[in-house]
């Protein structure tokens, strides 16, 4: 079973624009939620986590996301995005095995900006 | 260092030869995690450290993979017997241990080694 969903592979948007990025999760228990950010030729960087605070989050660089248990979606969200933007970015939860809880990726977003 | 460190950054090698891969993590980080990124593609877990011991090793792909822990410190992951799909960048995270609620800490990733397998 698939601890979280990314929707889109890619998502194209012109600078200035805003920008989502969607992440589903399942999991029985009130996860903790985390985007990390790729640049090309960059490592991983934490964007922006969620433990059971706020259901608003905001992270760096002006991205933000909302934990909706409802719906059990933590989208990725910008009001403007910019040249700067244009990275992998991917969500992340842990998933129970073998005792322990594994941070587990889902499959990346793409984001392109244009000018 | 302040940072996760790995070694070598780029490794090319011939199918059928070992390789070792190495990774320092930040010092009192006691959960380590081994990832495998393909191109173009996502993080696919292969193994998770606990101190020095591997609770979860269920995502190695096959027995030509091993990997250990020097205590709480360096982590080796060695590939026997190199096959072209083995081709990648293998990425290591270190983090604060888990807690028994779940798992709440910020992985610090380093900066990957790309194995290239010819």
């Amino acid at each position: 079973a698939q601890s979280v969903t990314q929707l889109d592979s890619h998502v194209s948007v012109s600078e200035g624009t805003p920008v989502l990025l969607r992440c589903n999760y399942s999991s029985s228990y009130s996860p903790s939620l985390f985007w990390y950010v790729q640049h090309p030729n960059k490592g991983l960087q934490l964007l922006l986590k969620y433990t059971s605070a706020a259901t608003l989050v905001k992270g760096i660089n002006g991205f933000e996301a909302e934990f909706k248990k409802s719906e059990t979606s933590f989208h990725l969200t910008k009001p403007s995005a910019h040249m700067s933007d244009a990275a992998e970015y991917f969500c992340v939860a842990p998933w129970p095995s073998g005792g322990s809880y594994i941070p587990t990726f889902g499959r990346g977003t793409s984001l392109i900006v244009h000018p | 260092g302040a940072g996760v460190s790995q070694s070598p950054s780029n490794k090319v090698t011939e199918k059928g030869k070992d390789v070792e891969l190495r990774c320092d993590p930040i010092s009192g980080h006691t959960a380590l995690y081994w990832y495998r990124q393909r191109l173009g593609q996502g993080l696919e877990f292969l193994i998770y450290f606990q101190g020095n011991s591997a609770p979860d090793k269920s995502g190695l792909p096959s027995d030509r993979f091993s990997a250990e822990r020097t205590g709480e410190s360096v982590s080796t992951l060695t590939i026997q017997r190199t096959q072209q799909e083995d081709s990648a960048v293998y990425l290591c995270a270190s983090s604060f241990v888990p807690t028994r609620q779940g798992y709440t800490g910020e992985l610090f990733f380093g900066e990957g080694s790309r194995l290239t397998v010819l």
